[in-house]
């Protein structure tokens, strides 16, 4: 079946520093990608997304590229501030399914 | 534009008594749609979803039971809520795949 897996946190950073998350994903054929985003109390946001191998999603100065090759979908952010500590979970929708499969999800903390 | 509502916001039960969660969709036909649970610090479990009136699929045996009595409408129930049940519960919905979910804000329900 499909499974995700990103790395555990807490990921603790100071602000303006360079945050990347990992993750990568085990499917057959051609699922597209998601990452979401938690922030405290709160439920959770679509942050971008990625169809198709080599598609690049951004939003918000974050950015992810579907690595088909390596099966990976890294969450990237070049200058992170505090309001970006939240709970990140990288998703995958197979091709064939409506079901979206999660990874564990990880707590981002950046201090001022 | 589309639009998901999810009530109550928070809930505190006591053990053995009954629980609806409500969740209504507006502004679509025919969404897929899901609920998630997330206990605390943990990741997400697809609890149940529904493509269509009347159509459940339960993802993992429990004392929980939805319903889908209407093409917007997902409900959440329990005749006998027990301690472990205490969670955040999120519903969903979607439409095609190639698409990720629209959550809705999250109902945080304590069980005592």
């Amino acid at each position: 079946g499909n499974s995700v897996t990103q790395m555990e946190g807490p990921v603790t950073l100071s602000e303006e520093a360079f945050l990347t998350i990992n993750c990568t994903y085990t499917a057959t054929g051609y699922p597209s990608l998601f990452w979401y985003v938690q922030y405290p109390g709160e439920g959770l946001q679509l942050l971008l997304k990625a169809t198709k191998a080599d598609d690049k999603g951004s939003n918000k100065g974050f950015e992810a590229t579907y690595r088909k090759e390596t099966t990976s979908f890294h969450l990237e952010k070049g200058s992170v501030q505090v309001s970006d500590s939240a709970v990140y979970f990288c998703a995958l929708r197979g091709a064939a399914g409506n079901k979206l499969t999660f990874g564990g999800g990880t707590r981002v903390l950046v201090k001022p | 534009s589309q639009t998901i509502h999810q009530w109550p916001a928070t809930l505190v039960q006591p053990v053995g008594s009954p629980l609806s969660l409500e969740c209504t969709v507006e502004g679509t036909s025919n969404p897929n749609l899901y609920w998630y649970r997330q206990a605390a610090g943990r990741g997400l479990q697809l609890l149940f979803y529904s493509v269509g009136i009347g159509q459940i699929s339960s993802e993992v045996p429990q004392n929980l039971s939805a319903s889908r009595p209407q093409d917007r409408q997902f409900i959440l129930s329990s005749k006998k809520l027990l301690l472990s049940d205490s969670g955040f519960y999120l519903c969903a919905w979607s439409l095609e795949r190639g698409y990720g979910y629209t959550f809705g804000s999250g109902t945080r329900l304590t069980v005592v």
